[in-house]
């Protein structure tokens, strides 16, 4: 079946650096993909979808500013945490789909700690 | 090796019929276990969410139930709408890892 891999899978950070998150579709093409994070004890939630060649659509309350996408080909998409501060900690999890988008294929997720 | 299946694959129902969807697990040290519903061409949106310590949570038309000691969860959705057509997945979370099912496919009859 198709894979998605995630990079880093974990990485821990000083508050007020930035982290790139990869995520990328290793044998197939995502004309879109998903980002999702989620907080111990709660669940997944989506944060935005990210459309190559265009810019993200961020669900409500997610800062655009402060989690910047970037979905430059239609294999990888790039979750940027800026200025990051420990109530970013979480684990952040991709997904992306084929052409016909019926079927979601998920990344194993890259936890992160701010500290 | 932890494995969520998900049974039926897909299910097609008239409009106003209760139904359940179905949702096993290998491995019943879980921290908790959600449902998802998923729109073509959309991300996931959270349905509910089981703590391992719950039985069951409702939202709505919509109740899920939880048994880990025999690894299985249900979703029971009452008085379906045909805007209840999409694919629901279930999802285990244990030690930090979530493992999807592969969803059923449900579609609601007018």
């Amino acid at each position: 079946g198709a894979v998605v891999s995630q990079h880093p899978s974990w990485v821990i950070c000083k508050s007020g650096t930035s982290v790139k998150i990869e995520c990328r579709s290793l044998d197939f093409q995502a004309t879109t993909m998903f980002w999702y994070r989620q907080f111990p004890k709660q669940s997944l939630m989506l944060m935005a979808t990210s459309n190559e060649g265009s810019k993200a659509t961020y669900e409500q309350g997610v800062e655009k500013d402060k989690f910047l996408i970037n979905h430059a080909s239609l294999t990888l998409s790039t979750l940027t945490v800026t200025s990051a501060h420990p109530e970013d900690s979480s684990f952040y999890i991709c997904s992306g789909g084929g052409l016909l988008q019926e079927t979601q294929y998920f990344g194993p997720g890259t936890r992160l700690l701010v500290l | 090796k932890q494995e969520v299946t998900q049974i039926p694959a897909a299910l097609s129902v008239p409009e106003g019929e209760n139904l359940v969807l179905n949702c096993s697990f290998t491995d019943s040290a879980i921290y908790n276990l959600q449902w998802f519903r998923q729109d073509p061409g959309k991300g996931l949106t959270s349905l509910l969410l089981i703590q391992s310590s719950q039985r069951e949570q409702t939202s709505g038309r919509l109740n899920a139930s939880l048994d880990k000691s025999s690894g299985r969860s249900t979703l029971y959705i009452a008085a379906s709408q045909p805007g209840d057509s999409a694919t629901y997945l279930c999802a285990m979370n244990r030690d930090d890892k979530i493992i999807f099912g592969k969803g059923t496919r449900l579609h609601i009859l007018p």
